[in-house]
């Protein structure tokens, strides 16, 4: 049982590339968010999905896109990266009880 | 939409010893769920201690308990016995009790960074 892995762990990008990040989990929860953390920000959401084949935006969608094909992989791109998109990405699931359970994090550099 | 706030951008405490970390928010919702999660250089999110607001007692795991004041909005994390692995960001969260249409998604607020003096 791996719960949320992230791929890959680290990543730099010069502006105007693309990339996309996964997230898998092996819980079978049903919720699947991307947040992303910046220093003295705490972490905001940027997109989540309620069940396959669903996203929504969150708090900070612009520049990411989304998309769950499958209930346990959920995909964050960003087309056209920008400096301002560097930050750590954290992926997130859960159920509807309690908690959201983490993974280990993606650290984004666009130079 | 509901806010958290935490005013301690960083605290200290010498190991051992007894240490209040503090949190706020605000909602109009009468029922909903708070964390404290923790951070280590790591930077996996850890959970601490989960509350639920519609529970008088509060919430203890270990040396790890909550003041929780619903009617003030008030949502304390505190920390006895501390030990050098304590050492971390520590934030505090909000999620509504029910989702309607919505997610579970959570509400952060910018973390409270703790260091241990041996």
């Amino acid at each position: 049982n791996a719960g949320v892995t992230q791929t890959p762990k680290f990543r730099v990008l010069k502006t105007g590339q693309s990339m996309t990040l996964l997230c898998a989990q092996d819980m079978n929860h049903e919720y699947m968010y991307w947040y992303r953390q910046d220093p003295g920000m705490g972490l905001r959401l940027i997109h989540y999905s309620v069940g396959e084949g669903t996203t929504a935006k969150g708090e900070v969608p612009d520049g990411y896109n989304v998309s769950r094909l499958k209930k346990q992989n959920f995909l964050l791109g960003l087309e056209s990266a920008a400096p301002s998109q560097t930050s750590v990405y954290f992926c997130a699931s859960s159920n509807r009880i309690y908690e959201q359970y983490f993974g280990p994090g993606t650290r984004l550099t666009v130079t | 939409a509901q806010t958290v706030t935490q005013s301690q951008p960083e605290m200290s405490v010498q190991e051992a010893e007894t240490v209040t970390l503090s949190c706020t928010y605000d909602t109009s919702e009468s029922d909903y769920y708070l964390f404290w999660y923790k951070q280590p250089p790591s930077r996996q999110m850890i959970l601490v201690i989960r509350q639920e607001a519609y529970k008088q007692q509060n919430a203890t795991e270990n040396r790890f308990s909550v003041n929780f004041q619903k009617a003030a909005k008030s949502f304390s994390l505190k920390i006895s016995d501390s030990q050098l692995g304590d050492a971390a960001m520590y934030f505090c969260a909000y999620r509504r009790l029910y989702s309607g249409a919505g997610s579970y998604q959570l509400t952060f607020g910018k973390g409270t960074k703790l260091s241990v003096i041996p």
